[in-house]
């Protein structure tokens, strides 16, 4: 097992196109997260998964952006009609389900998106 | 609300110098709190958690809960540790929130 893994590493599309990242988790991880980071700043936490099950959105993630994880394994997050705002580093992480001591995160090496 | 807050950007330090990088947090709970460190074209990866105790790469972080800080430290930095540095705490409805990071630049 090589990590977390992410697909595509880089995606440049116009405003109003609809992007699709992928991220495919250390396998036997119950959770997985994504966030997001833009210049300057640390990764800010968008949503998470339970297996299938998304329990948490934050309130940065507008109706435009969808994520999934219809088996509980990879996850994919889709972004429609892109602004030039949804410019960032899209990071997927994975964890085992937390208890003490296990609340590590594991992070893939990221998706760039730039939107023109 | 929880934050985390790194005050410096950039730190700047000559090899064999000590280093503290900053971190503060408000959390009303019992926090967790992490650095993770980016390397020059790697991925973000835990440095070290505090529940640990333990010494990485030689860097100890102490969680001091009265003055609500977590900040790493090293007695003698190396050109290798030059990076990113992120503070984070857990929040326990499972996400991380992460402070603005702090660039580590040793110099020779």
């Amino acid at each position: 097992d090589t990590g977390v893994s992410q697909d595509p590493r880089h995606k440049i599309t116009k405003r109003g196109q609809n992007v699709t990242f992928r991220c495919d988790p250390i396998s036997e991880h119950n959770r997985l997260y994504w966030y997001r980071q833009t210049l300057g700043q640390g990764p800010e936490f968008l949503t998470y998964f339970q297996n299938e099950a998304q329990l948490e959105k934050s309130r940065l993630l507008s109706d435009r952006f969808s994520a999934e994880r219809p088996k509980g394994s990879f996850s994919t997050l889709e972004i429609q009609r892109t602004e030039q705002g949804d410019s960032a580093m899209y990071l997927c992480a994975s964890s085992p389900t937390p208890a003490q001591g296990q609340e590590t995160q594991y992070f893939g090496p990221g998706t760039r998106l730039l939107v023109l | 609300a929880q934050r985390v807050t790194q005050p410096e950007k950039l730190l700047s330090v000559f090899k064999g110098a000590p280093v503290e990088l900053k971190c503060n947090y408000s959390y009303s709970g019992s926090p967790e709190l992490f650095w993770y460190v980016q390397y020059s074209r790697q991925r973000l990866q835990l440095l070290l958690r505090h529940i640990s105790r333990e010494s990485i790469k030689g860097f100890t972080a102490d969680l001091n809960k009265g003055e609500t800080s977590f900040h790493l430290k090293k007695p003698f930095a190396q050109e290798e540790d030059s990076a990113m540095y992120y503070c984070a705490c857990y929040n326990q409805g499972g996400k991380l929130i992460f402070g603005q990071g702090t660039e580590l630049s040793v110099k020779p």
